[in-house]
């Protein structure tokens, strides 16, 4: 019944070599964000899609770029993987009916985790 | 900028013992407040969520936090804590800006390990 769907759950790939880590949801939410999480540390938003709208954070390094080609599907894409890139990726949804909405609660995926080599 | 602070990130009880973990954060405006839990090996999942009205919330498997502005915390409870409740716990918050879908600044999390 998964229904934010994280692909793979591990990756590895080699320093400088692009890499693209996906996500899916069922829940047909208007929302979808990418979170870093390294070890011992808290999750760290790097970007959000509002509907077709992306919405960089200010410290998200140029590193990372994300594509929303449909309301179901989001993609993270790091273009050239440095050792400190190696966490875990968190893909959230949520949904925001419109202005004066309340952010309503985000569903989480189970993450994956990159290794650098 | 909004930050979030736990103030306990590793906590060891044993069963039956009552629970509280702290959460503050620093925003000047409207927040929406949150607890998360996860368990080893799953994803995060929301325990509960205040937005409004009565400072004292209620979520899933008997957690409940209060909210308490003047001290712009927010504090979760269990008068009884389970082993089933070995896990990480994180408060987060996101500002209510109204017009944009804002992503949630976490704390770092406290490790919750309940002894049998």
């Amino acid at each position: 019944d998964a229904m934010v769907i994280q692909n793979p759950r591990y990756q590895v790939t080699q320093f400088g070599k692009p890499v693209t880590l996906s996500c899916s949801q069922t829940l047909n939410h208007n929302v979808m964000y990418w979170y870093q999480q390294k070890s011992s540390q808290a999750p760290k938003l790097l970007f959000h899609y509002y509907d077709k709208d992306f919405n960089n954070e200010a410290d998200t390094p140029d590193n990372f770029q994300s594509r929303r080609p449909n309301t179901s599907f989001c993609f993270l894409d790091i273009r050239s993987p440095g050792l400190g890139d190696a966490a875990m990726y968190l893909c959230a949804t949520s949904r925001k009916r419109g202005w004066g909405d309340s952010n309503q609660p985000q569903h989480f995926g189970d993450g994956t985790r990159l290794s650098i080599l | 900028a909004q930050s979030v602070s736990q103030h306990n990130h590793h906590v060891i009880l044993s069963e039956a013992a009552s629970l509280e973990l702290g959460c503050n954060y620093s925003y000047g405006g409207t927040v929406n407040l949150f607890w998360y839990v996860q368990y080893p090996g799953q994803h995060l999942q929301l325990l509960l969520k205040y937005f409004s009205g009565d400072p004292l919330v209620k979520g899933i498997k008997g957690f409940e936090a209060e909210f308490i502005k003047s001290k712009f915390s927010f504090n979760l409870r269990k008068p009884s804590v389970q082993w089933s409740d070995t896990a990480e716990y994180f408060c987060a918050v996101n500002p209510y800006s109204g017009g944009g879908a804002d992503g949630l600044t976490f704390g770092k999390g406290t490790h919750l390990i309940i002894q049998p």
